[in-house]
């Protein structure tokens, strides 16, 4: 069966400091992978989405970055946080029923 | 563009039925359903193609009417597990990402 997994669950970083989320998936090969960020309390935004290894297509302009490296892993980064970055990071991917489905999601606050 | 949800917020009592809807100003290809429990990630319901009508989960139905790009999920006798809040996610055919609307928080109570 597939999992899909993240960390760190939760991190907690100065601004001004860089970020590395990891999402990796296991079980399914060439999967579609999705960066989403959620604030307190609101809904899911896309961040990020690539269809295979190198291909990345950004949803937010900002001063996020993703990379894939690798068929079944895919990392966001950034080089210098903001407040405004903090929130709840989902990583997801999608099945070929066209299911989607998350990671439990990485808790980013930032001081 | 992010598709309409309401009600914002529903309280139920269980045992008591609702009706969440969700509206798009794209044509559709389909429409995902999430519910989102307070600090967890969103855990799939239901997927619904065109013309598709499904019983996914628990007593928990969905509708699609691809004409009015609109679907509707409806939760029948309502259990406290109910509780959460409700994304639809429509995708469009020429797209590979969903776009999610703002979530309809409910709150069943004993």
């Amino acid at each position: 069966s597939q999992t899909i997994h993240q960390w760190p669950a939760t991190l907690v970083q100065p601004v001004g400091s860089p970020l590395s989320l990891e999402c990796t998936v296991e079980g399914t090969s060439n999967p579609n992978l999705y960066w989403y960020r959620q604030a307190a309390g609101r809904g899911l935004q896309l961040l990020f989405y690539s269809v295979g290894i190198g291909q990345i297509s950004s949803e937010v302009p900002q001063n996020l970055s993703a990379s894939r490296p690798q068929d079944r892993q895919f990392i966001l980064s950034s080089k210098k946080l903001l407040l405004s970055d903090s929130g709840f990071y989902l990583c997801a991917w999608n099945s070929a029923t066209d299911t989607q489905y998350f990671g439990p999601g990485t808790r980013l606050t930032v001081l | 563009q992010q598709p309409v949800q309401s009600p914002q917020a529903v309280i139920l009592r269980e045992g008591e039925d609702a009706v969440i809807n969700c509206s798009s100003s794209k044509a559709l290809y389909s429409v995902h359903w999430y519910r989102q429990k307070h600090g967890e990630a969103p855990v799939f319901l239901m997927i619904l193609l065109k013309g598709g009508e499904q019983k996914g989960h628990e007593k928990i139905s969905a509708s699609f009417n691809e004409k009015k790009q609109q679907s509707s999920l409806y939760l029948t006798a309502s259990q406290l597990s109910y509780s959460g809040t409700y994304f639809c996610g429509p995708r469009r055919s020429n797209d590979y990402k969903l776009s999610f609307g703002a979530g309809t928080t409910v709150t069943v109570r004993a």
